[in-house]
């Protein structure tokens, strides 16, 4: 059973370019977070999705940040015209249906690391 | 607001000698509580989790932790470390309401082994 996947594991962009970024979770896993990890920092929550929802983007920067997670396919992180504060470790979380809750146990993939130049 | 502390940074620890990293949280009820581990260039790997029950849980890789209430922690031990857990260590927890399913993390512990 394939744990959960991202890609690309390296991103550089330049200012002002567009980055995305791909999670597709554990296999029967209906629920993805996105959490960002600056640097010598934890990781900051930042959507909670489920398929064709976003739940919660209660840590998601107002402007240039989106998400998705739709029908078919993996769920994106975009984030458009890139600054160089956007550097950071970006991982995705699943976890498997259940209450609804988002207390069931999230896997983590092992991250994008994106670069802004 | 619920917060997450990882009162040490950095814990250099003799390969053989016991550990314990520290976590407090503050939130008003039981919290959902879990101790990841990242080396470096990784992802997070779970090492146990309480939810609820027996206060003292078993994880992965020897590893146990404690919730304990009174003191709104949930320290995580060994008896006696190995070269190879040496990595970051990150304290996560789940709070209930709020609209927000996400885990906040504390700033995490960077465990240092000495040979």
């Amino acid at each position: 059973n394939a744990g959960v996947m991202q890609n690309p594991r390296h991103l550089v962009r330049r200012r002002g370019q567009e980055a995305r970024l791909r999670c597709s979770p554990m296999k029967g896993h209906s629920h993805v977070y996105w959490y960002r990890q600056l640097p010598e920092e934890g990781l900051k929550f930042m959507v909670y999705l489920q398929k064709e929802n976003i739940i919660d983007e209660s840590g998601m920067p107002k402007e240039r940040f989106s998400a998705e997670f739709p029908k078919e396919g993996p769920s994106i992180l975009r984030i458009q015209q890139v600054v160089r504060g956007d550097s950071a470790a970006y991982f995705c979380a699943s976890s498997p249906p259940g209450t609804g809750s988002g207390w069931d146990t999230q896997y983590f993939g092992p991250g994008t690391r994106l670069t802004v130049l | 607001a619920q917060s997450v502390t990882q009162p040490d940074i950095h814990i250099t620890v003799s390969e053989g000698a016991s550990l314990e990293l520290r976590c407090n949280y503050s939130y008003g009820a039981t919290p959902y509580l879990f101790w990841y581990v990242q080396s470096p260039g990784q992802g997070l790997q779970l090492l146990l989790k309480y939810f609820s029950g027996d206060t003292l849980v078993q994880g992965i890789k020897g590893f146990e932790a404690e919730f304990k209430r009174s003191q709104s922690s949930f320290n995580l031990r060994k008896p006696s470390v190995h070269w190879s857990d040496a990595a970051e260590y990150f304290c996560a927890v789940g709070f209930s309401g709020g609209g927000a399913d996400g885990l906040t993390f504390g700033k995490g512990t960077h465990l240092i082994i000495q040979p």
